[in-house]
Formats: C-alpha cells, structure tokens, sequence
C-alpha cells in the first residue's frame, strides 16, 4: 500500500548505542520530516530535506544524524543514544508543489527507549 | 523556532461544543493548521486556514482566525467520543512547508 511507514514501531536500546529509525514514503513527495514529541513540547523538528541529497537542522538536532540518497528513504540515526533520546519519533512527508497548503503527511511513529 | 502555545487538556460532555485555543507568535504565518492524533497513531491533517482569512468552517468544525491578537481556535459542534484525541495546532513559514507545532491539547469527551 502506498504511503509512509516507519520502523521499528518499538526499541529499547541502552545509553551510547548507536541506533537507527527508517521511515520509507511511496509517494516521491520530495520534503521528508523528522520530529520527535514529549510531553509538554508537543513536536520539535529535528531535521528535513528538501530532495535527495539535501538535508537541513530542525529546531533539535544535536545528537542525531540523517542521510537522504534516495527520495523515498530518509534514516534517522541516533549515533550515541542518550537517555533524553527516549521519545516517539514520527517520519512525516510534503510535496509543496501539488498541495501549496503545506499538509505534512505522517508516519505512525517509532516509540525509542533508552536506558 | 516561534512558540506555538495551547492549553494541555480540555474535557466535555458529549453533544455539547468544543473550543480548542492557541496562541502564536510569528506573523508572518502563512497558514495555519489544525491537527489530529489518535491513540497510538501519527498526526492527521484537520483542517487549515490562509492567514488572510478570518473563519473557515467545515461541517462541524470552525475555525477562527485573530491576527492581531495572534490568536486561533477550532470549534467542534455536537462533540462525539470519537473526538477524543490530541489536537495540535501549527502555523508554516517561509518555504519548505516547515511547520511549528505547538504543545497539543487533550480532548476528553464523556458521556
């Protein structure tokens, strides 16, 4: 089916492991979205991409690291889990050409734990 | 990014009218969004509002629009259990379709 999907759903890692989130999208929308969501913060961009290859810091980006060689695929790596990395992180994706108003397409989210 | 505000939760009883209200502070807005998260499931869009509009309604929502007291509210008519859910205002600016959420209201319907 089309549209975007996220994995793992659920992880538990431990502090200083290196962890990775997928989030794959079957639209070719070309702006691809991280943000995680805590309480009391609601949702805060962590990094974006424009196309393939381009890539851009968010609001809080310290501590992670995306890659985009390809549209339809944009990982979100965690290279050193810290325990304040515990958060769900949703995948969302825009194709501002065709819809102007901006609309964010999202994933279901992946639930990380750190411990 | 610019601050989006909202209260954390809001209950009602089903059939009556919900005002969900957030504040925000960049002007130069270009739309503004209402979003929707269910239990468990990513956000979905709601509704949305050109910053040189005033109202916009559709079926049982309204969405209303002060610009100089940079102020937004949804109105849900005859709220219903399915309602319950986060509700997270946020506003677009620039391009790039970089949206700022602000911090979701819970809305609880009872019976």
């Amino acid at each position: 089916d089309a549209g975007i999907t996220q994995s793992p759903r659920y992880k538990i890692t431990e502090t200083g492991r290196q962890v990775t989130l997928m989030c794959h999208q079957t639209w070719s929308h070309s702006y691809m979205f991280w943000y995680r969501q805590d309480l009391g913060h609601g949702l805060r961009l962590i990094y974006y991409s424009a196309a393939a290859d381009i890539t851009d810091k968010g609001e809080v980006p310290d501590g992670y690291v995306v890659s985009r060689s390809k549209t339809e695929n944009f990982p979100l790596t965690l290279e050193s889990a810290t325990r304040s990395q515990t958060s769900v992180y949703f995948c969302a994706s825009s194709d501002p050409p065709n819809q102007p108003n901006g609309e964010l397409f999202f994933g279901e989210g992946s639930r990380l734990t750190v411990l | 990014g610019e601050d989006v505000e909202q209260s954390l939760f809001l209950s009602v009883r089903e059939g009556d009218s919900s005002v969900i209200n957030c504040t925000y502070t960049d002007s130069s807005s270009t739309y503004l969004y209402w979003y929707k998260q269910e239990p468990g499931a990513g956000l979905q869009l709601l509704t949305y509002i050109f910053s040189n509009m005033d109202m916009k309604q559709d079926q049982r929502l309204t969405v209303l629009l002060n610009k100089k007291d940079k102020h937004l509210s949804l109105r849900i008519a005859d709220t219903q259990t399915g309602d319950s859910a986060i509700y997270f205002c946020a506003e677009s600016y620039g391009t790039a379709s970089k949206l700022t959420f602000g911090t979701g209201t819970r809305l609880q319907v009872t019976l």
